[in-house]
């Protein structure tokens, strides 16, 4: 009964491969977001979607691209992987978009491309 | 621009003692303020907020924060550590002059308690 569940945990996969990242949250949240962690842990907002709508598309290459299928559920897609994609990406979702409402974390995707 | 500084990449505390994380922000309007916690190989774990009114907050684990308007300063605090306190604590920001839920986060203050 994980409130905020991403899959899978881990990701290891070749340069210029296409891959998925999908969060599932069962808090009844409209607001979810897609977060990355660098290597020296420095976290930045990529994505945020509210009830389904995308609010918030940071600087992010065009080869990753969200998908909102209800409100429960952010996937993350990426296209043609490169090194530099490599970090851990967290699933987060809020109660609602309003800047005082706290941000509830997934456990995280470590991708490695190799 | 919002911005969020954590002067401090580590912070090490003896079992027992007080312990202080700092955090200072840079916002346009009041800002709303948060702590957070990641422990290794894990998410990031809500710990406390700032909204408005009293200026010490009390949140999870026994941990405080006093917001310092005049000094924009959100520093974390615990009167006594625990081994187990020992992980990565971000500040983080959001203003409420801007119609967006971006919220930005400091680099990190890794906290290591010793027994």
């Amino acid at each position: 009964d994980t409130a905020v569940s991403q899959t899978p945990k881990y990701l290891v996969t070749q340069m210029g491969n296409d891959k998925s990242i999908k969060c599932e949250q069962n808090l009844g949240h409209d607001t979810m977001y897609w977060y990355k962690q660098d290597s020296k842990k420095f976290l930045k907002i990529m994505f945020s979607y509210n009830n389904k709508e995308l609010i918030i598309n940071e600087t992010v290459p065009n080869r990753f691209s969200p998908k909102s299928p209800d409100k429960a559920h952010l996937n993350l897609h990426i296209n043609s992987l490169e090194l530099g994609d490599s970090a851990v990406y967290f699933c987060a979702s809020s109660q609602d978009n309003r800047p005082n409402t706290e941000a509830f974390f997934g456990q995280g995707t470590r991708l490695t491309v190799v | 621009a919002q911005s969020v500084a954590q002067p401090e990449d580590q912070v090490n505390v003896a079992e027992g003692n007080p312990l202080t994380v700092k955090c200072t922000y840079s916002v346009s309007g009041n800002p709303y303020l948060f702590w957070y916690v990641q422990y290794p190989n894990r998410g990031l774990q809500f710990l406390l907020k700032y909204i408005t009114g009293d200026n010490l907050v009390k949140g999870s684990y026994g941990f405080e924060a006093e917001f310092n308007k005049s000094q924009t300063s959100f520093h974390l605090k615990k009167p006594s550590a625990l081994v187990s306190d020992s992980a990565l604590y971000f500040c983080a920001v959001r203003s409420r002059s801007y119609n967006t839920d971006k919220l930005i986060f400091g680099t990190g203050t890794r906290l290591q308690v010793f027994p």
